[in-house]
């Protein structure tokens, strides 16, 4: 089985850049996660969706992250523009349902923004 | 407010030895504990998980206890091996299909 597979694995932009993260989730799994970890903290969800829907961006900063999974397979999380304290590694995971809790997650994606 | 507290950020064991990481949350509304452990370079990957309507796991060599009282969980492996060196991180939920709550990580190294 396939895991998670997330690009680019690293990234390095200028603040006030625009920049867009990609990520499959594992086949046949319906709810897709993007989580945000900067170094030395826990991962912290930004976004949770169920098929193409979201279920929660609560913790999303509308005013320059979105994100979307228009067919309801892979998803991209787009930052725009970019600040310094967006540096940190960007998480993707999945579940087979909402109802599944042991999530898997991808190699992530490392964002430095200078 | 940070519910879920990982107070200690790195541990040492020696080879052969337990190795305990231990976490403390505030929400009482918690249903369901996890551990994750991180490789460097590596995403997170499921360990070992427990309810909140028990207060023991085990899985093989590592074992996670629960007291709701206290709203303290703690991972126990034993015995502590090389390979286990890595972050790991608990999580907790509220209800299925709710979002994980991390903790802040503890990095183990376990030495030959």
């Amino acid at each position: 089985e396939a895991g998670v597979a997330q690009s680019p694995r690293y990234k390095i932009i200028e603040k006030r850049q625009s920049v867009a993260f990609w990520c499959n989730p594992i086949s046949g799994h319906a709810t897709l996660y993007w989580y945000q970890q900067i170094l030395g903290q826990g991962p912290k969800l930004l976004i949770q969706f169920q098929n193409n829907g979201v279920v929660d961006d609560s913790q999303l900063p509308k005013d320059r992250f979105s994100a979307e999974r228009l067919k309801g397979v892979d998803s991209t999380l787009k930052i725009q523009p970019a600040k310094l304290e967006d540096s940190a590694v960007y998480l993707c995971a999945s579940t087979q349902t909402r109802m599944n809790t042991e999530a898997f997650f991808g190699q992530g994606t490392r964002l430095t923004v200078v | 407010d940070q519910q879920v507290k990982q107070n200690s950020p790195s541990l040492s064991v020696q080879e052969g030895r337990i190795s305990i990481l231990n976490c403390d949350y505030t929400n009482s509304m918690f249903d369901y504990f996890l551990w994750y452990k991180k490789y460097p370079a590596e995403g997170p990957t499921f360990l070992i998980s427990i309810s909140s309507i028990k207060d023991k796991n085990e899985d093989g060599r590592f074992t996670v206890f629960l007291n709701k009282s206290a709203k303290h969980l703690s991972l126990h492996i034993v015995p502590s091996q090389p390979g286990d060196s890595a972050v790991y991180f608990c999580a907790a939920r509220i209800n299925a299909g709710n979002m994980l709550t991390f903790g802040g990580g503890t990095r183990l190294m376990v030495k030959p």
